[in-house]
């Protein structure tokens, strides 16, 4: 069975300060994580894959198979950061998600 | 390019009636998920089709059904409707719905409230 394990609910940081949402996962084959976020009152929408090893407004996110995570990290938040974000997992060549219960990410000024 | 778009975004029924919402994919996307999102278990994934047959199938009693159309549109049924049914479904399309390399989009969502 796969899992997604986001431990924290809620994340609030000040602005310029540094980011780390957590995600943990469990899984028995090769994994392929995502992050997702959603603004206010804006649709659900892709941030980053773990393929693409790629920076996006900012964010990374390494896949570490070692400790079974892919911790999304922004060295300086921005008050727009300021959203909800999933973890997600699929198994390779899969179309079937399994989601973390999210992180809402709060900056203030 | 015209995003997803869900109908109705809300909705109010009683329990054991039966409901259709609807999604219209992106345009040359032939790859439908549908996601039902409560604040107790979260996002979850109902089903997903492909070129109108149900390629996938999360854990979800058979009241739950589905069906895509062959301009992709798609449509999922609940019938005999609980109370823990109230939740937001989400649809999202994507070109092939191969999680590692397409990208998926999503709808606003089809607020369902079961009373």
């Amino acid at each position: 069975a796969q899992r997604v394990t986001q431990p924290e609910k809620l994340l609030s940081v000040f602005k310029g300060a540094p980011v780390e949402l957590k995600c943990n996962y469990s899984y028995s084959g090769s994994p392929e994580l995502f992050w997702y976020v959603q603004y206010s009152r804006q649709r659900l929408q892709l941030l980053l894959r773990h393929i693409s090893r790629e920076s996006i407004k900012g964010f990374t996110a390494d896949l570490n198979k070692g400790e079974t995570s892919f911790h999304l990290k922004k060295p300086f938040a921005q008050e727009e950061d300021s959203a909800m974000y999933y973890c997600a997992l699929s198994g390779q060549g899969s179309y079937i998600p399994t989601f973390g219960r999210g992180t809402s990410l709060i900056v203030h000024p | 390019k015209a995003g997803v778009t869900q109908t109705p975004r809300y909705l109010i029924k009683t329990r054991g009636q039966q409901v259709t919402l609807s999604c219209s994919p992106i345009s040359g996307h032939r790859s439908v998920s549908w996601y039902q999102q409560t604040p107790g278990q979260g996002l979850q994934f109902l089903f997903e089709y492909f070129s109108e047959t149900q390629r996938n199938k999360g854990n979800f009693p058979g009241r739950f059904s589905g069906r895509q159309f062959s301009n992709s549109r798609s449509e999922m049924n609940v019938s005999t409707l609980e109370l823990g049914d109230s939740a937001l479904y989400l649809c999202a399309s994507s070109p092939s719905g191969q999680m590692g390399t397409d990208t998926q989009y999503f709808g606003p969502g089809t607020r369902l409230t079961v009373l």
